[in-house]
């Protein structure tokens, strides 16, 4: 069974402290992506990865960063975090030219943070 | 910028109906998808309907997209207790090396009641 692991489904963190959010993929996928999900605004893409060491800025990069070093990890990292920063954070990726011949993407469960 | 955005928020309705959700988007697509999210959880594929296509069933859904006017429905028919989740659309739209970029909606959250 596919899956994308995040390694922690809640953290409570402080303002300013650098958060980690680890993501790893066991399906060979070439594309990783970071979303936050709030209530009302849906899911906002933050980061996305094509390849390793390659990054894209989504819709609402500031105040983060991201990491790949590895095909298969995604790392998202709040480099101070703020109080605007809480939220439920979805990692996802995905492998164009599947059957589908579209990038569907699979999820993982969730990081819900809480900055305090 | 949101591509996609679902109507209703919020619907709720009795086991054995019909649920329909409406999802309205602003520029050109590749092709649309849906996805489910249960309470608290990731979300996951249902279906996809490409930019050239007009309707698409898989087992009790149906997925029509209109591409002159810009918006697709989700029709789940039959509904069961277990359909209760938020459902959102997904628009996908060409970016660098071939590759897509997918843009989601604020989401309609279905309650089924039995």
């Amino acid at each position: 069974d596919v899956k994308v692991t995040q390694s922690s489904r809640y953290l409570v963190k402080r303002t300013g402290e650098k958060v980690f959010l680890e993501c790893v993929q066991d399906m060979d996928h070439e594309n990783m992506f970071w979303y936050r999900q709030d209530p009302g605004l849906g899911l906002r893409l933050i980061y996305f990865s094509y390849d390793v060491k390659m990054k894209e800025k989504g819709d609402i990069p500031e105040g983060y960063s991201v990491s790949r070093e590895k095909k298969e990890r995604f790392s998202l990292i709040l480099e101070s975090a703020s109080t605007n920063q809480t939220s439920m954070y979805l990692c996802a990726s995905s492998f164009l030219g599947q059957s589908s011949g579209a990038n569907v993407l699979t999820f993982g469960a969730g990081s819900r943070l809480t900055v305090l | 910028s949101q591509q996609g955005e679902e109507d209703p928020q919020a619907l709720s309705i009795q086991e054995g109906e019909n649920a329909t959700m409406n999802c309205s988007y602003k520029t050109s697509i590749n092709n649309l998808q849906w996805y489910r999210q249960n309470s608290g959880r990731g979300l996951v594929h249902l279906i996809l309907i490409r930019s050239n296509e007009r309707e698409k069933h898989s087992g009790r859904l149906r997925v029509t997209l209109d591409t002159s006017k810009k918006s697709s429905s989700l029709l789940i028919t039959a509904s069961r207790a277990a359909d209760t989740a938020s459902y959102f659309c997904a628009t996908a739209s060409a970016f660098n090396f071939g590759n897509e970029k997918l843009t989601f909606g604020t989401g309609t959250r279905l309650t089924i009641i039995p």
